[in-house]
């Protein structure tokens, strides 16, 4: 099984700041590597497909990046409604697809 | 509106069994896979099963095959996952999710295996 393995685990910082959020898997997974962020109480929402693609209503500061075993979500200039958890997913090797850890993204 | 509503989460005891159902609504159910994605209270995500737009083909992981199992109405737009023979480890909130790629008449766009629209999720705790 590919293992996903995120960090930091928590991320300090202010708005307007810029995240970076990195993603590591223990194998190849191409490019086929989503991202998402979620907010207490909500479902998961996809922000990333395909490493580098936002999906629809996605704000532009939202950026993914990487290939193979590595990647990067960045967000380029921290909002309020930002400060959530994020977590990867890799479709590579379906139906044994797999998620991150996480990494919170908290107010400093 | 396009979205979820999952139902049939509970309280149960280890070996019971509970139903969940998923009624989706704004958008065409019959042109998408879905899946059951679950996350134990305070954990991360963990996929659960996997039903193709025609119902054809289906997936689980390793943890809940031989107990659970997913199906789907086209015709009422909805989506269910039996599970049966729970264990504590079960307990979670369970989401229905949109699979990315569209099939309309045999022809399909977009990758699939990602999930681009979540329920809200039904709560499900298997306690002694």
């Amino acid at each position: 099984d590919i293992v996903l393995t995120q960090s930091p685990a928590t991320l300090s910082l202010s708005p307007g700041e810029r995240a970076t959020l990195s993603c590591r898997a223990s194998q190849s997974v191409n490019i086929y590597l989503a991202w998402y962020q979620q907010k207490p109480g909500q479902a998961p929402r996809l922000l990333i497909y395909d490493a580098s693609n936002r999906a629809p209503g996605i704000p532009a500061r939202f950026s993914g990046s990487g290939s193979g075993t590595d990647f990067t979500l960045t967000i380029s200039s921290l909002e309020p409604e930002d400060f959530a958890v994020y977590y990867c997913q890799q479709r590579d090797n379906w139906p044994a697809l797999s998620f991150g850890g996480g990494t919170k993204v908290e107010i400093k | 509106q396009v979205q979820l509503v999952e139902s049939g989460g509970g309280v149960v005891h280890p070996g019971m069994s509970l139903r969940l159902s998923c009624v989706a609504s704004g958008f065409t159910f019959s042109s998408h896979a879905m899946h059951w994605v679950r996350q134990s209270p305070g954990q991360g995500l963990d996929w659960v099963s996997y039903i193709y737009y025609d119902g054809k083909n289906i997936y689980y992981t390793d943890s809940v095959k031989g107990r659970f199992t997913i199906s789907r109405d086209n015709s009422n737009s909805t989506l269910f996952l039996q599970m049966n023979s729970l264990r504590v480890e079960d307990t979670a909130i369970y989401y229905c999710v949109r699979d990315r790629r569209y099939c309309l008449n045999g022809v399909c766009q977009g990758r699939g295996w990602y999930f681009d629209l979540w329920g809200r999720g039904t709560l499900v705790t298997v306690t002694s």
